[in-house]
């Protein structure tokens, strides 16, 4: 089985700065198509989890161009180029590779 | 505009049974693979089960292999969850999902389910 693991699990941000989560597999997420199916998602408080970003670095149709997504193998990153307050909430890396798994979730809240 | 409602959740207790639904609309429901995924109360998200477009591949999860089914009616446009044997371990946020790039692009709202004697 896969395992995803993230951190750090808290992440206290300043509104307006920047903020990064690591997320990484305990296996190559690289599929037999060549794609790499690491994806991120967004759970606001109270709210049904959202796609931000597909395939590692795809951002989903309406995410703001403030989430972007990287990474290869077995090491990926979220990043958020300055936080605003509606990007409060719980981030999950999960990985479509083979069948799915979570990480365990970042909470992002305001310092 | 894609639309998941997941029905069915409630109080049941250890060892009973419970079926979940989703209907789907806003999508041709037919052309895609479908997910249903867990939140335990306060906890991380968790995948369940997933069903292939025509219910060709259906995958679970370790934690309730042998004791859940998922099914699908293209033609009703609708996803299920039979829980049989449930434990307290189960009591969760159910949620269901459509898949595409192999993850989930769309959730409904969730349905809770309870399990406590």
């Amino acid at each position: 089985d896969v395992v995803m693991t993230q951190s750090p699990l808290s992440l206290p941000v300043t509104l307006g700065q920047p903020a990064s989560i690591s997320c990484r597999s305990s296996q190559s997420l690289v599929y037999s198509d060549g794609n790499t199916y690491l994806n991120w998602f967004q759970q606001r408080p109270g709210q049904s989890p959202r796609r931000l970003i597909y395939k590692v670095s795809n951002r989903d149709s309406g995410v703001p161009d403030r989430f972007s997504g990287s990474g290869s193998g077995t090491d990926f990153t979220l990043k958020i180029s300055r936080v605003e307050a509606e990007d409060v909430g719980v981030y999950y890396c999960m990985q479509g590779t083979l069948l799915f798994t979570f990480g365990p979730g970042t909470k992002v809240d305001i310092k | 505009e894609v639309q998941l409602v997941e029905s069915g959740g409630g109080l049941v207790k250890p060892g009973g049974s419970l079926r979940l639904s989703c209907a789907a609309s806003g999508f041709t429901f037919s052309s895609y693979s479908m997910n249903w995924v867990r939140q335990a109360p306060g906890k991380g998200l968790e995948w369940v089960s997933s069903i292939s477009s025509s219910s060709s591949y259906i995958y679970y999860a370790d934690s309730v292999k042998g004791r859940f089914t998922i099914s699908r009616d293209n033609a009703k446009n609708s996803l299920y969850l039979q829980m049989n044997s449930l434990r307290a371990e189960d009591t969760a946020v159910y949620y269901c999902a459509r898949v595409s790039y192999r993850s989930p692009d769309y959730w409904g709202q969730g349905t809770l389910v309870t399990v406590s004697s």
